[in-house]
């Protein structure tokens, strides 16, 4: 079955890490991706997203992701964590003809230490 | 303040009773998903509608229903007949023009017992 794979199911992380989390996806043909968080006790929001253009993309509070077509994937970077990052992080594809229906990973959950 | 609003914030249920979950949006947005969070399983889509009085089945519908007689309300109702309904249930919508970006609301953590 087509799916969005995130094989990181925990990371653990001092503050100033660099922080690297893998979203790989099994769909052909032209996606959009997004990276989406859910900070503890808040919504789930987005955190950036491609839909074209320049595959290194970068999103609100120094995230950033670079999408790799050959590879099937759109890793999730930041060069240096901090402790408010803690927080669960899904990564999200939408497939050629879906309409508007996403497919998310199963989420990776990032725990920062101080 | 514009935004998803889901009610209430914990649903307590007996096994074999049906509860409904509120979603309410006031975005204007066309469309409207419930999707349903386990641990380590991401985001499962239960239920979508793109339009007021339309909506589809998703990726694990079984048990459950929905009705969508307003634009800015989207309710999800757990029947007796999903096997396993604890669960924490989100709401989201987004607009059928543009970048797709869905919104969510704050959630519904549903405990059957």
């Amino acid at each position: 079955a087509q799916s969005v794979s995130q094989h990181n199911h925990h990371v653990i992380l001092s503050e100033a890490a660099s922080l690297e989390l893998g979203c790989n996806y099994s769909y052909g043909g032209t996606v959009n991706l997004f990276w989406y968080v859910q900070y503890p006790g808040q919504h789930l929001q987005l955190l950036l997203k491609y839909f074209s253009g320049d595959p290194l993309v970068k999103g609100i509070k120094g995230f950033e992701a670079e999408f790799i077509k050959s590879k099937f994937s759109f890793n999730l970077r930041k060069p240096s964590v901090q402790w408010s990052d803690t927080a669960e992080y899904f990564c999200a594809v939408l497939p050629p003809n879906a309409g508007n229906m996403l497919t998310f990973g199963g989420g990776t959950r990032l725990m920062v230490k101080p | 303040d514009g935004g998803i609003t889901q009610s209430p914030k914990y649903l307590f249920r007996k096994e074999g009773q049906n509860v409904t979950l509120s979603c309410e949006q006031n975005l204007n947005h066309d469309a409207m998903y419930w999707y349903r969070q386990d641990p380590g399983q991401g985001l499962r889509l239960i239920y979508y509608s793109q339009i007021v009085n339309d909506f589809q089945k998703g990726d694990i519908a079984e048990g459950y229903s929905v009705s969508r007689e307003k634009k800015e309300s989207f309710p999800l109702t757990v029947t007796s007949a999903q096997k396993n309904p604890t669960a924490f249930y989100l709401c989201a919508s987004s607009s059928r023009q543009g970048a797709f970006e869905q919104y969510f609301g704050p959630g519904t953590r549903l405990t059957v017992t």
